[in-house]
This record gives C-alpha cells, structure tokens and sequence, in this order.
C-alpha cells in the first residue's frame, strides 16, 4: 500500500552493527505495528503503538527496540544485529473506532534485511 | 486469541473455484474470522471478515457455520494472480486491543 512507506527497502549489514528500519505512513493512523517473516513462515510480531506515546512489546522484541517519532513514523533498530535477525521485515497501520473495517492492518512494502 | 488450523497448501486450475478451510475449535464469543491474503515479497492484505452465516464482497465469500468452529474462504473461479498465501485469523476485532497473530497460512498455487 503505497501509503505506507518503509525504507531501506534491502539492506546487508554485518554482525555487531547497530540499524534502523524506518516506516512512515499517510493514512492518519494511529496504530503502528512492526512484524518479521521468516521464509516460509507467518508474521510474527515485534512492538506495536497504539498511540505515540503508547509502546508496547510483542512476541518477540529481544534484540530490537523501536521509536515512534510522530503519528506519522515508527523506526524498528536493531541494537547489535545477529545473523538469525536475517528476515523481511514488515511495517503495519490500522485505525480503530473510526467505523468501517475496525482493526483491518495495512502494510507496508517490506524491508529484507539480511546479516553476515 | 484462538488457534488456527489451515491446510498448508493447496492447488487448483485457472477458472475453478477453491475453498480454504480453517479450523478454530476455541474461538470466543466475540471473536470475528478474518481473511489476508498475501503475494511473494508483499505485505499481507485484508480480504474478508465475519462473525456468522455468509458474508460476501467483491473479491471472496466467507462461510461460517452455526458453531463457529470453522470457516471456509471461498474464491469464485480463481485466476493465476490468485496464488498466494492465505492467512486465517481470530480474534475480537472490535476490541481496542487487538492484535493480529499468524499462523503459516495456505499456499494456494493456480496452474493455467
């Protein structure tokens, strides 16, 4: 969905270096999720925002953090990255109450990272 | 949120129509059945939802029987574009804090 932006869209780093994935979105969502997908192998999810100054941790936020700057930006980093962080990493918006399709997640393009 | 169950891959032709069953035996009152479909290097996209009977809408049709215990995505005479992943989900999509939780899905492969 182009009103979800998300970048670098491939980056190869090494293991020990820090990275920021970035997500920014047009849709005025309040809601910003950030996922993984390993091959063969459904979304998992890291943090989500329900708001910005509302952050919360999913299955699996070990070795990750996150930073919502604005309504509009939510950026995953990777502290000290580790090759089996090797994945596709997914960015997702979603609004709530506002009526029509409560909690329906729009995604973003995807970044695939990779870590040697 | 409720367990699903789904067939890890499925095959059918060009013009045919296929059904994609889930299985979700510990689903909750409020809990509503939702459908995303997602294409190779794409995030997903959403496709249906229900609560019970049929709902229908431009691109698919979603059964759910009086037990709620099951679903079944139908797809009216798919075309190759149609091979994807097919995610099955559960959950009180009416509640503030919900979250989507995926399994591995259905790979539906259209052959011409």
């Amino acid at each position: 969905d182009a009103d979800v932006t998300q970048t670098p869209r491939n980056r190869i780093t090494k293991t020990g270096k820090r990275i920021m994935l970035e997500c920014s979105q047009t849709k005025g969502h309040d809601r910003m999720y950030w996922y993984r997908q390993d091959p063969g192998l459904g979304l998992r999810l890291i943090y989500y925002s329900f708001d910005v100054k509302d952050i919360n941790k999913g299955e699996i936020s070990d070795g990750y953090s996150v930073s919502r700057q604005a309504q509009a930006k939510f950026s995953l980093s990777l502290e000290s990255a580790i090759p089996n962080q090797t994945a596709l990493y997914f960015c997702a918006t979603s609004d709530w109450g506002a009526g029509g399709r409560d909690n329906e997640q729009f995604f973003g393009p995807g970044t695939r990272l990779t870590v040697l | 949120l409720a367990k699903t169950t789904q067939p890890i891959s499925m095959d059918s032709y060009e013009g045919q129509e296929v059904n994609i069953t889930c299985s979700h035996n510990n689903i909750a009152t409020n809990d509503y059945i939702t459908w995303y479909q997602q294409f190779p290097s794409q995030g997903p996209r959403f496709i249906i939802q229900g609560y019970k009977t049929k709902v229908t809408n431009e691109v698919a049709s979603l059964f759910i029987p009086a037990d709620r215990k099951s679903s079944t995505l139908s797809l009216p005479r798919v075309s190759l574009s149609d091979t994807a992943v097919y995610y099955c989900l559960v959950g009180d999509s009416k509640d503030s804090s919900y979250k989507l939780i995926f399994g591995s899905g259905t790979r539906l492969l259209v052959r011409p």
